[in-house]
C-alpha cells in the first residue's frame, strides 16, 4: 500500500537556522513526489515537485529512492516559512494524491 | 480567476442529518476531487471527477456520494452524518484525468456534526 510517513508533528526552528523536514514513502515503483504548504488563513499550495528539480523559496527537496526518502530543505529558515508542510505521493496511473500527516514548521525571531 | 470555490464554508449538522458541498473548479478544468481533512491529519482522499464520470473512489463508506455537472462543478452528499464525519471538506481541480498531481486546492468547508 502507498503510504506517506512525516514523523515529526511540529519542528521549530530559530531564524536564520537550516531547516529540514522529513519525509519517507511507501510504494514498490517510482511515483512522484511533491511537497504542499498551507500558509496561516491560506489554501493548500504546491511547493515543489521533485521531476523539476527546482528551488522555491529557497526550499529544495531530493528524492532519494534508496532510502525511500523525499526530505525538504532550506539552508536559512525565514519567519515567513512558518506554515503546515505535507509531503504527498502521486503513483503513476492517475490515482489519487497521497498525503503525509503534516509537519507544522514554526520559525522563531 | 477567483480559483477553486467552495460553499458552504462553515456548517453545523446533527448526527443522522444530510449536507451537500458545492465546489466550482477553476475555469478550464476538467476534473474535480474531494478530501476529507480530519484535525492534525493530512488530506484522505474521497472522489475523484473527470468528465462527469466517477474516475475514483477513496476508502469511505457508501453513505458519501458526489457527482459532477456539465459545467464541470461539483457536488459532495454525505448521509446519515457521524459525529466522525466533523471535518474539513476540501475540493481541488486540475486541468485533466491523469494530471501531474499538481491540484488546485479551494479553501474547505468546515464541517460541524453534533
Amino acid at each position: 500500500a502507498q503510504r506517506v510517513t512525516q514523523p515529526e508533528k511540529l519542528l521549530s526552528v530559530f531564524k536564520g537556522a537550516p531547516v529540514e523536514l522529513k519525509c519517507n514513502y511507501s510504494y514498490s515503483g517510482s511515483p512522484e513526489l511533491f511537497w504542499y504548504v498551507q500558509y496561516s488563513r491560506q489554501r493548500l499550495q504546491l511547493l515543489l515537485r521533485h521531476i523539476s528539480r527546482e528551488s522555491i523559496k529557497g526550499f529544495t527537496a531530493d528524492l532519494n529512492k534508496g532510502e525511500t526518502s523525499f526530505h525538504l530543505k532550506k539552508p536559512f529558515a525565514q519567519e515567513e516559512d512558518s506554515a503546515m508542510y505535507y509531503c504527498a505521493l502521486f503513483p503513476p496511473g492517475n490515482t489519487p494524491l497521497v498525503f503525509g500527516k503534516g509537519t507544522r514548521l514554526s520559525v522563531i525571531a | 480567476d477567483a480559483g477553486v470555490t467552495q460553499s458552504p464554508t462553515h456548517l453545523i449538522k446533527t448526527r443522522g442529518q444530510h449536507v451537500t458541498l458545492r465546489c466550482s473548479p477553476i475555469s478550464g478544468h476538467k476534473s474535480v476531487s474531494w478530501y476529507q481533512q480530519v484535525l492534525g491529519q493530512g488530506p484522505q482522499f474521497i472522489f475523484q471527477y473527470y468528465e462527469k464520470e466517477e474516475r475514483g473512489r477513496g476508502n469511505f463508506p457508501d453513505r458519501f456520494s458526489a457527482r459532477q455537472f456539465p459545467n464541470y462543478s461539483s457536488e459532495l452528499n454525505v448521509n446519515a452524518l457521524l459525529l466522525g464525519d466533523s471535518a474539513l471538506y476540501l475540493c481541488a481541480s486540475s486541468l485533466d484525468r491523469v494530471g501531474t498531481g499538481e491540484l488546485f486546492f479551494g479553501e474547505g468547508s468546515r464541517l460541524t456534526v453534533l
